[in-house]
């Protein structure tokens, strides 16, 4: 069984940092892209990073660009997003999600497991 | 990049069929046959219902189907049952960065 978990969410003050993990079991890590998605509460989704099987291509979307790290450890089966500069509208549930096909980012077709999700709050 | 145009809500009755819509541009819908639709209940973790337009993953119900006519995209559901009352998104591949729709909360009556 798939299962994501993801972790390190938590309430922070604008301008800090939080760092997110994911642990991934049920599947063959190394064999997919992962990818971060995010939802504000109340709102729709967007995706907000991915990195390929071996780490070699990373994407963010624009917003984010400069401020996020994505990461991942084939041999731990995690993967990781490092949030900097975190601003208010960076408040939101962060899930873990697997790549249903590719091995890359840069081919995107369908995210076929999702974990639970751990909540960022950005807030003085 | 803008959002993936969907209809806030959509309702319909037990064992009627709905369509929820999907507007893009040539730059992902329409570019593409990388449509993508997700189905969220509240308080739980989207699920993939639809992938490569019409495809769907095994386990999900043939009352969901999907498909493509020029840049937008349609989900279908078939003989509405109580437990198809969600938010449903869809997403696209684009050159840049994958998009989602603003979502469509779906009731069923």
């Amino acid at each position: 069984e798939v299962q994501l978990v993801e972790s390190g969410g938590g309430l922070v003050q604008p301008g800090r940092s939080l760092r997110l993990s994911c642990a991934a079991s049920g599947f063959t890590f190394d064999d997919y892209a992962m990818h971060w998605v995010r939802q504000a509460p109340g709102k729709g989704l967007e995706w907000v990073s991915g990195i390929s099987w071996n780490s070699g291509v990373k994407a963010y979307v624009d917003s984010v660009k400069g401020r996020f790290t994505i990461s991942r450890d084939n041999a731990k089966k995690s993967l990781y997003l490092q949030m900097n500069s975190l601003r208010a509208e960076d408040t939101a549930f962060y899930y873990c999600v697997k790549d249903g096909y590719c091995t890359s980012p840069s081919c995107y077709r369908q995210l076929d497991y999702w974990g639970q999700g751990t909540l960022v709050t950005v807030s003085s | 990049q803008s959002a993936l145009t969907q209809p806030a809500s959509v309702s319909g009755s037990p064992g009627q069929s709905i369509t929820i819509s999907c507007t893009g541009t040539s730059s992902d819908i329409g570019g593409y046959n990388f449509v993508s639709w997700y189905q969220q209940h509240p308080g739980k973790a989207p699920q993939l219902m639809i992938y490569d337009v019409s495809n769907r993953p095994s386990g999900v119900s043939n009352r969901f189907s999907g498909s493509k006519s020029g840049n937008t995209a349609s989900l279908t559901i078939s003989g509405l049952q109580a437990e198809d009352e969600a938010d449903y998104y869809c997403s696209s591949y684009t050159s840049s960065s994958p998009l989602f729709g603003g979502g469509t909360k779906l009731t069923v009556l």
